[in-house]
């Protein structure tokens, strides 16, 4: 079955950096586009960033564009984030979905920033 | 960017009684060269990531009971839960991937009354 599991959250200051992973399996990865969407404490989805299945195309919310970078490495079947200048308002589980629409989705890594 | 905007913010019905939820998009969410409408809705459950339950507006995801049905083109769309069950207590959010930004709607939590 599909599997995605996100790595890397923790705890940062205001102005750090993060780095998470999602480590994909029971699907050909290579095939599939992929996002990062996250949902602050209490609040609504939101949409960060897509990558189609050869990297080739690449699109970033406003919120984070110039801030974050989204990746893949499609021989290890792994996504990734590179999350800098974190903010305050960045607090919030952090998840990887596959497919648009995002037919399946991981459980989350939770980022909190703060000082 | 395409504002999607449900309604209502929360709703409670009564067990075995109807559930509708509707969506609006700010721009069309239908593609003309394909009919197809781009738009989605999820379930989440506490403490859980949200599931797919019906794409391209209409169509259910593969192991979605029945009871889930969903309609509409253009701006304007509904989930409706024809007989809700006490596992159906969620959130319930719309989201269009016509284009990028992909927008989510607020989201609409349905309760038992």
């Amino acid at each position: 079955q599909v599997l995605l599991v996100e790595s890397g959250g923790g705890l940062v200051k205001p102005g750090g950096s993060l780095r998470l992973s999602c480590a994909a399996s029971g699907f050909r990865f290579s095939d599939q586009y992929m996002s990062w969407i996250r949902q602050a404490p209490g609040k609504g989805l939101e949409w960060l960033a897509y990558i189609s299945h050869t990297a080739t195309t690449i699109y970033y919310a406003d919120s984070v564009k110039g801030r974050f970078t989204i990746s893949r490495d499609n021989a290890k079947n792994s996504l990734f984030l590179q999350m800098n200048s974190l903010r305050v308002e960045d607090t919030a589980l952090y998840y990887c979905a596959q497919g648009s629409p995002f037919e399946h989705w991981g459980q989350g890594a939770l980022v909190t920033v703060s000082s | 960017d395409i504002v999607m905007t449900q309604s209502p913010d929360s709703l409670a019905v009564s067990l075995g009684e109807r559930a509708t939820i509707s969506c609006k998009s700010s721009r069309t969410v239908l593609y003309s060269s394909n009919n197809r409408n781009y738009l989605a809705w999820y379930q989440q459950k506490p403490g859980q990531p949200p599931k797919l339950l019906i794409y391209w507006a209409s169509t259910r995801e593969s192991g979605v009971p029945d009871r889930f049905t969903a309609s509409g083109s253009g701006t304007d769309f509904t989930l409706t839960i024809t007989s809700l069950q006490a596992e159906d207590v969620a959130v319930y959010y719309c989201q269009q991937y016509y284009t990028t930004p992909y927008t989510f709607g607020q989201g609409t939590r349905v309760e038992i009354k």
